[in-house]
């Protein structure tokens, strides 16, 4: 298996919903990445996990709580969000942090906040 | 912190044209260079990447190149077929930082048939 998956494709929810999205890998990889992407503009880094533990935050609002289960699996928790943060949101994986391991994009949860 | 430049922002060429984009990166530490081509509602997709060890890396009609005194990097595709039409996203990468990617703002490329 040579994909990360992520699920729901497509989600809309209310400012006062809380609901997660869901990524997956079996591809053996460490790291595990979300990044927010507005249309025609490049993806955000948002947080990483390396080994199952939380490693880069980029000062992201605590409306986003991501969660690591597992070294195969990793959500996002959204609550109380904004019109402001639909978007694609996009998971990626790869063999380690270091800097000579390619990264591999999800397909992406396109969110719309309503 | 690094900073990327992309350029053009979009790109026309005529089938079996080639097309280069540039970029430009600010820290001289930065010493992974990744190319990925997204198409309309797809997910980002790595094509090519290149170390700073290394000038220049080919895979087919694609190439890229690194001048590391002039920091910059540049993506060439040869022969451009239709399919190559998409948003292509430099990026740059440094250890301190483990894996994370800053990416230039993306140049539309349009191939004519």
């Amino acid at each position: 298996d040579t994909e990360v998956t992520q699920t729901p494709k497509h989600l809309v929810m209310g400012m006062t919903n809380k609901k997660s999205l869901k990524c997956e890998q079996h591809m053996g990889h460490r790291a595990m990445y979300w990044y927010k992407q507005k249309a025609k503009k490049p993806p955000e880094l948002m947080f990483v996990y390396s080994y199952e533990k939380l490693s880069i935050n980029e000062s992201v609002p605590s409306r986003f709580s991501p969660e690591c289960p597992n070294s195969s699996l990793l959500n996002l928790h959204l609550h109380a969000l904004q019109p402001e943060d639909s978007a694609l949101y996009l998971c990626a994986s790869s063999q380690g942090v270091q800097n000579f391991y390619e990264q591999y994009f999800g397909p992406g949860t396109r969110l719309t906040v309503t | 912190g690094e900073n990327v430049e992309q350029h053009p922002s979009t790109l026309s060429v005529q089938e079996g044209d080639s097309a280069v984009i540039k970029c430009t990166y600010s820290d001289s530490a930065s010493n992974y260079f990744p190319w990925y081509k997204q198409e309309l509602g797809k997910r980002p997709q790595l094509i090519i990447d290149i170390r700073s060890n290394v000038g220049e890396k080919k895979d087919q009609r694609i190439a890229v190149t690194l001048n590391k005194t002039a920091k910059h990097f540049s993506l060439h595709i040869t022969e451009t077929q239709p399919e190559d039409s998409a948003v292509y996203f430099c990026a740059a990468s440094k250890e301190a930082y483990g894996n994370k990617l800053v990416f230039g703002a993306g140049t539309i490329l349009r191939v004519k048939s």
